[in-house]
């Protein structure tokens, strides 16, 4: 079984700054992808980047970038120049390549508070 | 639709009251996952469809869930004789296909069992 630990229950910026969120995990899989989705207010989970287990080049997606490092089992994201609406709950996730489905689908952190001050 | 719709967004039930949640999926999405998420947790699996087939439901807590889809497209999830436990955000969840790369969520339903 997969296990994703965030260490960072709530954290806080202000905007304009660079934050970045924690995320580690333990898998004895070699082929998986891992995520970032973002929980606002209104629940819905809104998927932030992907990475793919195999590719050594990092995910971006605007201003979003990850700093994943296979063996050491880190993926951390990176917020540049933050904004007010990124304030939310932030999670990581992990799913096996090739997974079925169900409980080999998307396993979750338990999350971290990103508060962007005015 | 244009994403994952769920009802009710929030239910009020008293102990011992049966539920059902429904979730209506993007439509022709293959795949169909049901997640519970306490407070202040992320989500966790409760069960999986493709299409119609229910292919995994390992993470239903209790055999008071239950969960079914059966022309493939919506799914409901009943909870009988609720209990305080059982308060939580369902969420729903669908994907194009059956292996679940790309998930759409809905905003979920809250549930209060008081």
């Amino acid at each position: 079984a997969q296990t994703v630990t965030q260490s960072q229950p709530e954290m806080s910026v202000q905007e304009a700054e660079t934050v970045t969120l924690s995320c580690t995990y333990d898998t004895s899989e070699n082929n998986y992808y891992l995520f970032w989705y973002k929980q606002p207010p209104s629940r819905q989970m809104i998927l932030v980047i992907r990475q793919e287990a195999y590719k050594q080049q990092n995910a971006t997606e605007n201003r979003f970038s990850v700093n994943f490092q296979k063996a050491a089992k880190s993926f951390s994201l990176k917020i540049s120049d933050s904004q007010l609406g990124d304030t939310a709950m932030y999670f990581c996730a992990f799913m096996k390549r090739g997974s079925g489905g169900g409980a080999d689908g998307l396993t979750f952190g338990k999350g971290t508070h990103l508060i962007i001050q005015p | 639709g244009a994403g994952v719709s769920q009802s009710p967004r929030y239910k009020v039930a008293k102990r011992g009251q049966d539920v059902a949640l429904r979730c209506d999926p993007i439509s022709g999405h293959v795949s169909l996952f049901w997640y519970q998420q306490a407070l202040g947790q992320g989500p966790e699996f409760l069960t999986y469809f493709q299409n119609e087939a229910q292919l995994d439901k390992s993470g239903l807590p209790s055999d008071r869930f239950f969960a079914e889809r059966p022309e493939g497209s919506v799914s409901t999830l009943k909870i009988q004789r609720t209990q305080q436990e059982d308060s939580a955000v369902y969420l729903c969840a669908s994907g194009y296909t059956g292996v679940g790369e790309k998930l759409f969520f809905g905003s979920g339903t809250q549930l209060s069992v008081l």
